[in-house]
This record gives structure tokens, sequence and C-alpha cells, in this order.
């Protein structure tokens, strides 16, 4: 079936890491989104993507970084940068500029630093 | 002030009853969504809507785009129908861009 896959679901880091969250999709979307959720707070846009090798920060995009190599894979790399990077991490994709159609989220990945 | 206001924050109902979440927004939108998230965290999207009114099973989904308010109605709640819901609207930042504002959301246990 077609979808969304973020791995893994939970995730653990000692504080100074980097780690990087994957995401996958084979619904042939050509635009892919990362979010951020804290509790008590709505999604936060981190980066985004329209088009293969082009993506483009959103609103809270400091201390992470993106690649887009392959239309299929979005992945997301928290940086030691990000000050506060514990934090519930939603990945997204849509047909074409994200509203138009309706976007499909994937599970989310839980990140914990310690 | 948040852009994207959703009402109750909280909510819980018995089995059987009719719920209603509102959801204001304070900027101007090309589209509003409905989302559900459920304890596991994966978000499904339920309505999009750009006027009038969408149903789809026991969920309403309303839009009135003068008074920048939208309702989820729910008839005939059931346990399963507990989750987070979620109001996002999609705003135009530019050229062709669009994003998503997101809500807070309303956090619904209908108990049996």
């Amino acid at each position: 079936d077609g979808g969304i896959t973020q791995s893994p679901k939970y995730l653990f880091r000692k504080e100074g890491q980097n780690v990087t969250l994957s995401c996958e999709q084979n619904l042939n979307h050509d635009a892919m989104y990362w979010y951020r959720q804290d509790p008590g707070q709505g999604l936060r846009l981190i980066y985004y993507s329209q088009i293969v090798n082009d993506f483009q920060k959103g609103d809270i995009a400091e201390g992470y970084s993106v690649s887009r190599e392959k239309k299929e894979s979005f992945p997301l790399t928290v940086t030691s940068a990000q000050k506060n990077p514990t934090a519930f991490y939603l990945c997204a994709s849509s047909p074409g500029i994200l509203g138009v159609a309706e976007a499909f989220f994937g599970q989310g990945t839980r990140l914990t630093v310690v | 002030k948040n852009e994207v206001e959703q009402s109750p924050q909280n909510l819980t109902a018995q089995e059987g009853e009719f719920i209603t979440i509102n959801c204001s927004y304070s900027v101007g939108i090309s589209a509003l969504h409905w989302l559900q998230q459920h304890p596991g965290g994966g978000i499904v999207s339920l309505f999009m809507l750009s006027s009038g009114k969408k149903k789809h099973g026991r969920l309403i989904a309303t839009i009135n785009i003068q008074e920048k308010h939208s309702s989820l109605h729910i008839t005939a709640s059931h346990p399963r129908d507990s989750a987070v819901y979620i109001c996002a609207v999609r705003v135009e930042v530019g050229g062709a861009t669009n994003k998503l504002i997101f809500g807070t959301g309303t956090l619904l246990a209908v108990q049996p």
C-alpha cells in the first residue's frame, strides 16, 4: 500500500550528537515536509521540498539540515546546534503545492536527547 | 496570540453524544484542513475545505470564510473517536508557495 514511512518510531541520542530521521514515501508525491510538534503547540514547519534537489527553510530551520536526492526520500538531520532537540517529528508529503491537495502524514519519530 | 485558535482544548464526552470542535483564524486563507492524531502520533487528514460543508460518515465539517471560523462535528460519538483533532489553515507565502499554520489541537476523550 502507498504511504509515508518514518523510522525509527523512538530515538534516543546523547547531547552533542547529530541524528538523522528517515522519511520515505511511495506515493509519487513531489512535495515533502518536516514538522516539529511540542506539547501545547501547533506543528511548526522545519523544512520543505517541492522538487528533487531543492528545499526551503521553514519557520524553525536553525539547527536542522535536510537533503532531497531522491523523490521518495527526505531525511532530516538534527544537528548538535539545535538547542532543544527533544520533540516529536512528523514528515508529510503532498502531490503538489501543499494544501492544493490533501497532505499525507507519517507516524512520527519521537526524539529524546539525554 | 496564535493565528489559529481551537476550542475547547480538552473535551470529554459520553458515548453517543454530539460533539463540536471549533476553529477560528485571523489570517487570510485559501483552505482549511481538519486532521486527526491518534495516541501513537500519526496524523490522518479528515477534511480539506474552502467553503461550505463536507460530510464523511459521522463527521461533518463546516467553514464560514467571512467569519473566519470552522467547526468539526461528530455525531453519535464512540470511544474510537478519542484522539487529538487539529485544525490547520493554508496561507500563501509568495509565488506559488503555500504553507499550513496549525492550531494546538483539541484532545477528545469519549467514554463508554
